[in-house]
């Protein structure tokens, strides 16, 4: 059973249209999490969220919409979708105690052509 | 705030070479510390971690020591092989109610036969 699964793994798309990444966990963690991975590795944040409440919502356009239904899932929805928005991004979650850090979805790679 | 920095990559080695990836750390309080692993193409696993000054993590013959003294947690692996090529992100988790894991920039290791 995968614990953290993204769809789809990948993501070809052009500049404009609108997309969006689903993300679910079955590991009964409260608390989920999006990160940005681009062309240099770097990992940034973007949104936390927990108990289906947002915690963290780091400086990213407002083109970028997170959604929590439910505590299992944390999709993310992207607007007019631009060049620079081509990156990995990746979904988490941890328990609140977050001893073990976070368990992380294999990633959603997107192209913006 | 809290910064993470690892040494720049990347790193070859030839296999069963020693290898030591440098990470230090600024955190407010006592953060717990993080290696994570990303092979190509997959997304971040939990390597090893240390929650207080002084532990050890251990994992597939990866080590790293928590060292207050010198806000370091130093990756270190006695004989590298060709399967440990990947990418590896120190990280650090600080203070109750942080909901924020923060990443150093990653660092890419090459292990050749």
């Amino acid at each position: 059973d995968t614990a953290v699964s993204q769809t789809p793994k990948y993501l070809v798309t052009q500049m404009g249209n609108d997309k969006s990444i689903k993300c679910e966990q079955n590991l009964g963690h409260d608390t989920m999490y999006w990160y940005k991975q681009d062309s240099k590795k770097f990992l940034k944040i973007m949104f936390s969220y927990n108990n289906k409440e947002l915690i963290i919502n780091e400086t990213v356009p407002n083109r970028f919409s997170p959604k929590s239904p439910d505590k299992a899932h944390l999709n993310l929805h992207i607007n007019s979708l631009e060049l620079g928005d081509s990156a990995v991004y990746f979904c988490a979650s941890s328990p609140n105690d977050r001893v073990d850090g976070y368990t992380f979805g294999s990633g959603t790679r997107l192209t913006v052509v | 705030g809290n910064s993470v920095t690892q040494m720049e990559g990347p790193v070859t080695l030839s296999e069963e070479a020693f290898l030591t990836i440098n990470c230090t750390y600024t955190a407010t309080g006592y953060p717990s510390l993080f290696w994570y692993v990303q092979y190509p193409g997959e997304g971040l696993q939990l390597l090893l971690k240390a929650t207080k000054a002084d532990d050890k993590g251990s994992n597939k013959g990866f080590e790293a020591t928590y060292r207050k003294e010198t806000t370091s947690f130093h990756l270190e692996k006695g004989s590298v092989q060709v399967s440990d090529s990947a990418v590896y992100f120190c990280a650090l988790l600080s203070g109750a109610g942080s909901y924020q894991l923060t990443f150093g920039k990653g660092t890419k290791l090459s292990v050749i036969p």
